[in-house]
């Protein structure tokens, strides 16, 4: 198994701009998160799925961050505009039920 | 609401000594308990978990047992190793939460040959 896929594994953009971060659950998996890794605010879920029906996303930031989950196999995370302080890891995380949350290898995000 | 307190880190060990980390968490009915691990540059993976009370979790030479008496799910292991250098995190999930896991702050733990 190929586990949960991200990309791209780096990102280095200037501020203002668009950032999309992409993520392949596991197949098989019925639940989605999107978390942020930071050193001052340690890992938060910003967001999840279930079905790919947002469920709660009342960790998501601000109107700048939005995530879609289109199909089963396939969801994103968008910030537009992007700022220096949304530089961090974001990881994407699957699960199917009740079991084990997978985690991806994450997204660093540099925002210059 | 669910939360998770873990101790303070970092935690710095010389190889083959004792760990304990300290876990202590809040919710509502009767949550499964995890502990992730997080090596430098990776993702989280599950280290082991404990799903009702007196429950042992083991993996890896590490344990946590699941006491419900005094809300704990303490992290041990009887002679680490460098490689167990790494950020470990006690989570909890709730069935009235839905499948999220509330996770702890993390703790950072380095082991020096």
């Amino acid at each position: 198994d190929a586990g949960v896929i991200q990309s791209p594994r780096h990102e280095v953009t200037e501020m203002g701009q668009e950032v999309t971060l992409r993520c392949k659950p596991i197949s098989g998996h019925n639940s989605l998160f999107w978390y942020r890794q930071t050193m001052m605010r340690g890992l938060e879920l910003l967001i999840y799925f279930n079905n790919n029906v947002p469920i709660d996303d009342s960790g998501m930031p601000e109107d700048r961050f939005s995530a879609k989950m289109p199909n089963a196999s396939f969801s994103t995370l968008k910030i537009q505009p992007s700022e220096p302080r949304d530089s961090a890891v974001y990881f994407c995380a699957s699960q199917r039920g009740w079991e084990t949350q997978y985690f991806g290898p994450g997204t660093r995000l540099l925002v210059l | 609401g669910n939360s998770v307190t873990q101790m303070e880190g970092p935690v710095t060990l010389s190889e083959e000594a004792f760990l304990t980390i300290n876990c202590t968490y809040t919710a509502t009915g009767y949550p499964s308990l995890f502990w992730y691990v997080q090596y430098p540059g990776e993702g989280l993976q599950l280290l082991l978990k404990a799903t009702k009370a007196d429950d042992k979790g083991s993996n890896k030479g590490f344990e946590a047992t699941y006491r419900k008496e005094t809300t704990s799910f303490h992290l041990e292991k009887g002679s680490v190793q460098v490689s167990d250098s790494a950020v470990y995190f006690c989570a909890l999930r709730e069935e009235t939460s839905g499948s999220r896991l509330t996770f702890g702050e993390g703790t950072q733990l380095t082991v020096n040959p």
